[in-house]
């Protein structure tokens, strides 16, 4: 069945620093990819999301890209702020479904 | 614009009780309906799918069991509840492609 990897399982910054989260996925016919943030005791929230006809999407601070040949997408936040910590979870579609990552905890450190 | 209900928000059961969670969707017809568990810092698995009234799909083996008695009705059950089965309840409803959550139900089994 379709798989999901996401990596780093854990990543720490600095305020102001960049950070990126990668995701590959297995499934070829996969063709939509959404990224979802939960904070502490919250529902995970649809952030962004990117469809398989579109390489790049960018809103604000963050943005997704997408390589369909390699089968992976990343999300990328610029100037990280204190309340950018959370865990984000990237998915990819399956039968009927979303195939989700494990999640990425994000500290941003004042 | 649709929204999406769970409750209780939460509870507290001992080992051996019975369960009945319930999620109710607003707002649209014929939902995709879905019903994850989360435990403590973990990610998030699938437990029920279903694509419509009666139909419902088993991700995962174990005490629980999921029912559909209406278009926009969604229920969680358990005849008898284990340590195991802790954590963070979460119900989705799917559109075309974006999956959105409700706000959950934190279990605690003691």
């Amino acid at each position: 069945g379709e798989n999901v990897e996401q990596h780093p399982s854990t990543l720490s910054v600095q305020e102001g620093d960049s950070a990126v989260i990668k995701c590959t996925y297995s499934d070829s016919a996969s063709n939509y990819f959404p990224w979802y943030k939960q904070e502490l005791g919250k529902r995970p929230q649809l952030i962004i999301d990117i469809r398989s006809n579109v390489g790049e999407k960018k809103d604000q601070r963050i943005a997704v890209t997408l390589n369909k040949t390699a089968k992976h997408f990343s999300l990328h936040i610029t100037e990280t702020q204190p309340e950018d910590s959370a865990v984000y979870f990237c998915a990819s579609t399956g039968f009927q479904k979303l195939v989700f990552g494990t999640g990425t905890r994000l500290l941003v450190s004042p | 614009s649709q929204t999406i209900h769970q409750w209780p928000a939460t509870l507290v059961q001992p080992v051996g009780s019975p369960l009945s969670l319930e999620c109710t969707v607003e707002g649209t017809s014929n939902p995709n309906l879905y019903w994850y568990r989360q435990a403590a810092g973990r990610g998030l698995q699938l437990l029920f799918y279903s694509v419509g009234i009666g139909q419902i799909s088993s991700e995962v083996p174990q005490n629980l069991s999921a029912s559909r008695p209406q278009d926009r009705q969604f229920i969680l059950s358990s005849k008898k509840l284990l340590l195991s089965d802790s954590g963070f309840y979460l119900c989705a409803w799917m559109g075309v492609h974006e999956q959105f959550f409700g706000p959950g139900t934190r279990l605690t089994v003691l």
